[in-house]
């Protein structure tokens, strides 16, 4: 079963407009949420992190927003650049677990427009 | 750069072969992981070590494949008797666990292909 869910498979959105990325998860044990990046050919690479104790955090061009009621969380991008094109995912962890491991997303491929 | 590497980038192997790839993570980082990435997929969680110690592994783990952390340091993957349905991005990670949070950072993957 798919804990973690991306229901986009892809975006494409004009430069300099806002992508917003959404991911919606089913296990109530997970409590710390992050988004990765991934271009072809290399590792995913760490964008930016939520834990469940807030309902959004914020890191320059990058916001996530977490809705806890509601088992989603969004990725907003603003304002959007080409170089922003990759494949995002969303993954989330169980701190009540011992091993943190990642449950990942299947990812949305966003396409920024120049 | 002091970021993850692994080694190789690329295999190509027959069916049947045995393989190994190895992961050196950020040097003071105390926890490593192992994942596989087929495509359309995210990451699957496969194992992972507190220091030099294995202390879970997934089903998707079969009995072909062990890991080992030697010295808590670097982190090899061996694949023996290579299945068609092995081919995948093998990625590796790791992270330095304060507070509960745990960002992992991840290699360029391992990229097997079995004839």
């Amino acid at each position: 079963d798919q804990q973690v869910k991306q229901n986009s498979p892809s975006l494409s959105v004009q430069e300099g407009r806002i992508s917003i990325l959404n991911c919606d998860y089913t296990n109530s044990m997970f409590d710390y949420f992050l988004w990765y990046k991934k271009y072809p050919a290399e590792g995913p690479t760490f964008l930016i992190s939520i834990s469940s104790i807030k309902d959004k955090n914020e890191d320059g061009r990058f916001t996530v927003f977490l809705n806890k009621s509601a088992k989603h969380l969004s990725l907003h991008i603003v304002p959007s650049q080409p170089g922003d094109s990759a494949v995002y995912f969303c993954a989330a962890s169980a701190r009540g677990g011992s091993n943190y491991k990642l449950t990942f997303g299947k990812g949305t491929l966003l396409t920024v427009n120049p | 750069d002091t970021g993850v590497s692994q080694d190789p980038r690329h295999k190509i192997t027959k069916r049947g072969q045995n393989v190994t790839f190895r992961c050196d993570p950020i040097s003071e980082h105390n926890r490593l992981y192992w994942y596989r990435q087929t495509l359309g997929q995210g990451p699957e969680f496969l194992t992972y070590f507190q220091n030099e110690a294995q202390l879970e592994k997934s089903r998707l783990l079969s009995d072909r494949f062990s890991a080992e952390r030697p010295k808590g340091s670097f982190s090899t993957l061996e694949i023996q008797r290579t299945e068609q349905g092995d081919s995948a991005m093998y990625l590796c990670a790791s992270s330095l666990v304060l507070n509960s949070y745990n960002e992992q950072f991840f290699g360029p993957g391992t990229r097997l292909t079995v004839l």
